[in-house]
């Protein structure tokens, strides 16, 4: 069972829905990272939450340590956004373990 | 600031046969990783450097899959022979400390046919 959990694992949505992705992990982190993916595979990290929420241009990513649950929204969604979206979490040790993703269509 | 490098962007190889990826980190990044990224899946560790030790190798196959950082800059990931299996995206990854995150390169997206 992976340790990370992400849903929906596919999302389609009409430009300038509210989006929001989801992300579930089992243990203790040391940090929590949201990362878009491209068709051709290039990653690009969006935010990296140890704590509460943070937000840039139109993405805000929040986190409950507590619930070990995290979320990143996307405001008036674009059909730009769409992309594979992914969750991974980062121990003491270093060691990363990474969600499936989840591949938002935003259809114009 | 040039990001993390790698090379090549795409590859297409017949089974049995070598082959190699290069990646050049950011500058200052002593932590090196190495994914493999199946389709549908997300990145699985390979192994990960600080400067120029191995100090996570667990998950590398190492019956066909070597890697090297030997001055602790630059590291190239070697498959020989490959599988039809080992057709995937493989990613470069980057950090000068984990409080700071991570910044992957573009992948190579390899083909064994």
């Amino acid at each position: 069972k992976n340790e990370v959990e992400q849903s929906p694992q596919n999302l389609t949505a009409q430009e300038g829905e509210f989006i929001t992705i989801n992300c579930s992990y089992s243990v203790g982190i040391s940090a929590l990272h949201w990362l878009q993916q491209h068709p051709g595979g290039g990653i690009v990290s969006l935010f990296m939450l140890s704590s509460g929420k943070k937000k840039h241009g139109r993405l805000i990513a929040t986190i409950n340590i507590q619930e070990k649950h995290s979320s990143l929204h996307i405001t008036a969604s674009h059909p730009r956004d769409s992309a594979v979206y992914i969750c991974a979490v980062s121990y003491r040790d270093d060691k990363i373990i990474f969600g499936k993703g989840t591949r938002l269509h935003i259809l114009p | 600031e040039a990001g993390v490098v790698q090379s090549p962007r795409y590859k297409i190889i017949e089974k049995k046969q070598p082959v190699a990826f290069w990646c050049n980190p950011i500058s200052g990044h002593n932590t090196l990783y190495w994914y493999r990224q199946n389709l549908g899946q997300g990145p699985e560790l390979l192994i990960r450097y600080e400067n120029e030790e191995a100090v996570d190798d667990s998950q590398l196959p190492k019956d066909r899959f070597s890697a090297e950082r030997l001055k602790g800059v630059d590291s190239t990931l070697k498959i020989q022979p490959a599988e039809l299996g080992d057709s995937a995206v493989y990613l470069c990854a980057s950090s000068i400390d984990r409080n700071y995150g991570y910044t992957f390169g573009s992948g190579t997206r390899l083909t064994v046919v």
